[in-house]
């Protein structure tokens, strides 16, 4: 069956600091991968995708992505975080064919420090 | 948004009760999904639906009831609810998005509080 790790559960940064959220999956057929974002309080948002091509993904509010086939990963990323970027993160996969489930990952609590 | 409401927004209902929760789409998407969010479980798909009467589980569809009569409409149903059932519902759609079809787009999720 396939499945989605996010080994971080609680991130806590600084201000400008850098971040990484590590996800990776099981699956061996072709995938497309998804990151979406939950501000404290509201619904889960898109943060970025990957269906083909360039592995590296950017998506909005600076955030990206890059997809490594032979390490199952899609990590997250951000250059310098923003205490606005406090909210839960989860990483999603799907299958390029057949029934169109997505698998989510258990999330990651980012806390940004003022 | 995907033109995504669910209603209602909050409740608190008493195990035992019956319950029904609904989500409407404008926008005449195929694909729909109910989810549980917990935490420390991140989100767990309950149903889903691939068309009008088409349905099928997902990996925590037990307790849990669906039904689409219409294309706009995919309702949730709790026969019976149990405390263990308190929880944020999200349903989504699988819509377009920049020419593919396969994201995900959320409801504004409902909070249900069994007692």
């Amino acid at each position: 069956a396939q499945s989605v790790s996010q080994h971080n559960h609680h991130v806590i940064l600084s201000e400008a600091a850098s971040l990484e959220l590590g996800c990776n999956y099981s699956y061996g057929g072709t995938v497309n991968l998804f990151w979406y974002v939950q501000y404290p309080g509201q619904h889960l948002q898109l943060l970025l995708k990957y269906f083909s091509g360039d592995p590296l993904v950017k998506g909005i509010k600076g955030f990206e992505a890059e997809f490594i086939k032979s390490k199952f990963s899609f990590n997250l990323r951000k250059p310098s975080v923003q205490w606005s970027d406090t909210a839960e993160y989860f990483c999603a996969v799907t299958t390029t064919s057949g029934t169109y489930k997505y698998i989510f990952g258990t999330g990651t609590r980012l806390k940004v420090l003022a | 948004d995907a033109g995504i409401t669910q209603s209602p927004r909050h409740k608190v209902t008493e195990t035992g009760t019956p319950v029904t929760l609904r989500c409407h789409q404008t926008e005449n998407h195929r694909y729909m999904y109910w989810y549980r969010q917990d935490p420390g479980h991140g989100l767990r798909l309950i149903h889903y639906s691939y068309g009008v009467k088409d349905t099928d589980k997902g990996e925590v569809s037990d307790g849990y009831s669906v039904s689409r009569s219409k294309t706009e409409d995919f309702l949730l149903t709790l026969e019976s609810a149990t405390s263990s059932q308190t929880s944020v519902y999200f349903c989504a759609i699988r819509g377009l998005t920049s020419g593919s079809t396969d994201t995900q787009y959320f409801g504004p999720g409902t909070r249900l509080t069994v007692l």
